[in-house]
Formats: C-alpha cells, sequence, structure tokens
C-alpha cells in the first residue's frame, strides 16, 4: 500500500480483556517497529521485526505483551489481560532506508482500557 | 533508554512570525538525529535525519541545524503558517540504528 495502515484507529477495552492491534507496513519493506505512546510523553520503542524474525523484544513491557509477523508482512500487536496502564497510543512503523529517510509511521492505535 | 529532552513543552506562534525549538541528545557515541512532524489524527511524517556534525537540511519553510559534539539540534520554522501546527518529534537511535529514543516532543500553535 501507499503507506503503513493501522486498525482499529481505536479500540476501547474492559480490564482483563485480550486485544488485538494490526498493523500492514508498505510493501517491501523488510524492518517494522512497534513503538507505545503515554500521554504526554514521546513514542518508546517495544519490538523490531526484520522479515518475520523478531530481532528485539527488549521494550514489550510484560510477558502479556506479544507480536508477531508470520509472514513478514502484516503484524499483530497482542496484549492479553488488559490494565489501565496499557492505556496509550500503540504506533507501528516500517522501513527500507532508515539511514537517509528515517521511518514511515501508521496513524496509530488509541487504547483505553476501562 | 537515552534521555533526549525537547523544549520548550508547547508554543504559540502568530501567523507569518519565525520560531525556533531545541531537541538535546547524548552527545557520546552518535548515530544519526530524526525529526518528526505529528499533526492531530495523521501519522508522524519524517521531516529530517541528520547524521553529520554541522549538518543543515532544509525542506520548505523547515529547516534544522546539528551539533553533535555538544549534543543539541534546534528546528526553525520561518514565516509560520496554520498548518505548520503540530507536534514535532526528535529521536535518537543510540548505539544501534533501529531503536529510536523520542523526546516528548514540542506542540507548535499557530495562530491566524
Amino acid at each position: 500500500g501507499a503507506g503503513v495502515s493501522q486498525s482499529p484507529r481505536y479500540k476501547v477495552a474492559k480490564r482483563g480483556q485480550d486485544v488485538a492491534l494490526r498493523c500492514d507496513p508498505i510493501s517491501g519493506h523488510v524492518s517494522l517497529f512497534w513503538y507505545q505512546q503515554a500521554l504526554g510523553q514521546g513514542p518508546e520503542f517495544l519490538t523490531y521485526f526484520q522479515n518475520e524474525a523478531q530481532l528485539d523484544k527488549s521494550g514489550l513491557p510484560s510477558d502479556r505483551f506479544f507480536a508477531e509477523r508470520p509472514e513478514g508482512s502484516v503484524s499483530t500487536l497482542k496484549i492479553q489481560r488488559t490494565q489501565q496502564e496499557d492505556s496509550a497510543v500503540y504506533l507501528c512503523a516500517s522501513s527500507t532506508d532508515r539511514i537517509n529517510y528515517g521511518y514511515t509511521f501508521g496513524s496509530g492505535t488509541r487504547l483505553t482500557v476501562v | 533508554i537515552l534521555n533526549v529532552e525537547q523544549s520548550p513543552q508547547s508554543l504559540h506562534v502568530q501567523e507569518g512570525d519565525s520560531t525556533n525549538f531545541t531537541c538535546s541528545f547524548p552527545s557520546s557515541n552518535f548515530y544519526a538525529l530524526h525529526w518528526y512532524r505529528w499533526e492531530t489524527a495523521k501519522s508522524p511524517e519524517a521531516l529530517f535525519v541528520m547524521t553529520l556534525n554541522g549538518d543543515e537540511k532544509k525542506k520548505g519553510r523547515i529547516s534544522a541545524t546539528l551539533n553533535t559534539k555538544e549534543g543539541y539540534s534546534y528546528l526553525y520554522i520561518k514565516g509560520s503558517q496554520p498548518e505548520d501546527s503540530a507536534t514535532y518529534l526528535c529521536a535518537f537511535p543510540g548505539d544501534n540504528d533501529y531503536k529510536l529514543s523520542f523526546g516528548a516532543g514540542t506542540t507548535v500553535t499557530v495562530r491566524a
């Protein structure tokens, strides 16, 4: 596609519910990233994929967070047993030449846990 | 997580005025410095990736400078327009080239 597509745009979850956030990167972009932005803060790194391989998951806040990219294209970020502190904007980005052009971000999924 | 700071947190500018704001980052082990513009309800958009000390980049009315020795970058908006209203984020990869540490952003509001 022309850009990075994320769905849903907004998600309200009851505390304890599982959620799945989808990211469809730009076709051909090998690298894919997930970031979490809490209110009033800058985005924070969650995880990094190169094709289907998850090379870095050091930013995932707990074992309730799980990300996958099984065919090296679409990625899903899953949060189990959501807590109020999970409320944030979740951004997906992909890149092909980040040295020269940086990252292409999606418009994010705003998750609110009530 | 690397300490990347932006100031001010927000600023209001009259249409036609010029403005600038700062990003500071660790000066050791410099790799690159990214600037992004994030308009409400849109995706963050890459403005610049800066890699060389003394680098100056320009995109339309927006320009940025880089000082890697002292660890800061300035972003300038010349002749601000309402469409420049956005949050401007800087990000620093640190020791690797992919894990960005972002500042909290400077939110610019241009008043007509």
